[in-house]
């Protein structure tokens, strides 16, 4: 069975501060990964995908996450936060060929200026 | 540009009240997706297609009904409104390889 565990409900940081949003996933397929933004009042965006090729990801606005099949986990970095970045962050494990997605209960991250 | 649109952006309702929520997509994208999103239970998956005249129940389905009668549209549909299904309600679409597409949500209120 898949499952979708995102360590922190909240994480705070500063203006120009590295980011780091924690997930661990478990799946007995071999999965597909995805990281999706929600700002206020909008629907989710994607921000980055996994799909088995290379380990470390790169995705919209500077974000990045990397792949740790022996520690079942795929945390999402940025270098430096922007104000824009505040918002609803959820990690989300799909089986190949979109059959079923399991969402994470989501991070939201505040940027203090 | 493809895209995903759901209509109306907000609604208001009467309990008891029949409500239909659409969802148009022009991905070309054989699945779809209902999701409602409440405090405190993240998202949760209401039904979901994989092509025409195909509708599966998801985790809430109770009082939620889909119909798929073409690749574009999957309407949602409330028999009965219940204050319980005041909700913010996602449509979404997906590829082959579980990429998610979202509309920017419907906020549906039953007084």
């Amino acid at each position: 069975a898949q499952s979708v565990t995102q360590l922190d409900s909240h994480v705070s940081v500063s203006e120009g501060t590295p980011v780091l949003l924690r997930c661990n996933y478990s799946s007995s397929y071999s999965p597909s990964l995805f990281w999706y933004v929600q700002h206020p009042n909008k629907g989710l965006q994607l921000l980055l995908k996994y799909t088995s090729a290379a380990t470390l990801v790169k995705g919209i606005n500077g974000f990045e996450a990397e792949f740790k099949k022996s520690e079942t986990s795929f945390h999402l970095t940025k270098p430096s936060a922007h104000m824009s970045d505040a918002a609803e962050y959820f990690c989300v494990v799909s089986e190949t060929g979109g059959f079923k997605t399991i969402f994470g209960a989501g991070t939201r991250l505040f940027v203090k200026a | 540009d493809a895209e995903i649109t759901q209509s109306p952006r907000h609604k208001i309702t009467e309990t008891g009240r029949q409500v239909t929520l659409a969802c148009h997509q022009t991905w070309n994208h054989n699945n779809m997706f209902w999701y409602r999103q409440d405090l405190g239970h993240g998202l949760r998956l209401i039904h979901y297609s994989y092509g025409v005249q195909d509708t599966n129940k998801g985790e809430v389905s109770d009082g939620y009904s889909v119909s798929r009668s073409n690749t574009e549209d999957l309407p949602l549909t409330l028999e009965s409104a219940a204050s319980s299904q005041t909700s913010v309600y996602f449509c979404a679409s997906s590829t082959v390889t579980g990429e998610l597409f979202f509309g920017e949500g419907s906020r549906l209120t039953v007084l």
